[in-house]
């Protein structure tokens, strides 16, 4: 049973460039929450789909946007990159019922440039 | 006021100790806690959640208080493996959903 995976684990970009980063959840999870951990610091809440759509959103500017697939997977997009934005992305997902726990994958490591 | 507080941390015991953290949240309205483990440069993890009655996992107590919104986490008899840090979580739920807020973790190194 796989757990939530995402990619890529790394990433390098430069100021101004645009990233789109991915995620798929465990199996049978409807849910998914996008997060950004900065070093040394606990998760940050970015957006949270469920039923392809964006259901709750941090206090994120308009850069961050994301989608969600029929299949329950998700993208993470941020445009104009800034140096601030280098941080671990962490993907959360969790069945849509119930107070269940979240389950993240293993983030993707971006640094800009 | 953030929403999720906890313990600043570093925390440095020995071998076999017992130890405490501590996390105090905001929102009244908030439904379910879970502590967290995160090592270095990985995901978090979860621990144990967190229930009205308290619970325990082995060497891992939980405590929930909901008239002073505070949680806590116990370990006893620490390992070197329980070096980590731990994140206090709160699920808040609403009309539009729900949303999990951390805290900002509190970091335990087990020396030996």
């Amino acid at each position: 049973d796989a757990g939530v995976t995402q990619s890529p684990t790394h990433l390098i970009k430069t100021r101004g460039q645009q990233v789109t980063l991915r995620c798929s959840p465990k199996s049978g999870h409807d849910t998914v929450s996008w997060y950004q951990q900065a070093l040394g610091q606990g998760p940050q809440f970015i957006f949270q789909y469920y039923e392809e759509e964006e259901r709750q959103r941090g206090n994120f500017p308009d850069r961050f946007s994301g989608h969600q697939f029929p299949n329950y997977s998700s993208e993470l997009n941020v445009n104009a990159l800034l140096l601030g934005d280098s941080a671990l992305y962490l993907c959360a997902s969790r069945s849509g019922r119930g107070n269940q726990p979240q389950h993240f994958g293993d983030g993707t490591r971006l640094s800009i440039l | 006021r953030k929403e999720v507080e906890q313990d600043p941390g570093p925390f440095n015991v020995p071998e076999g100790a017992t130890v405490a953290f501590n996390c105090t949240y905001s929102n009244s309205a908030s439904q379910s806690f879970f502590w967290y483990r995160q090592d270095c440069r990985k995901e978090p993890k979860l621990l144990m959640s967190v229930y009205s009655s308290g619970n325990e996992d082995g060497r891992f107590t939980a405590q929930l208080n909901r008239a002073s919104q505070y949680i806590s986490l116990l370990i006893r008899d620490s390992k070197l493996s329980d070096s980590a840090t731990y994140l206090c979580v709160v699920n808040n739920r609403s009309s539009y959903g729900q949303n999990f807020v951390f805290g900002p973790g509190t970091r335990l190194s087990v020396l030996p």
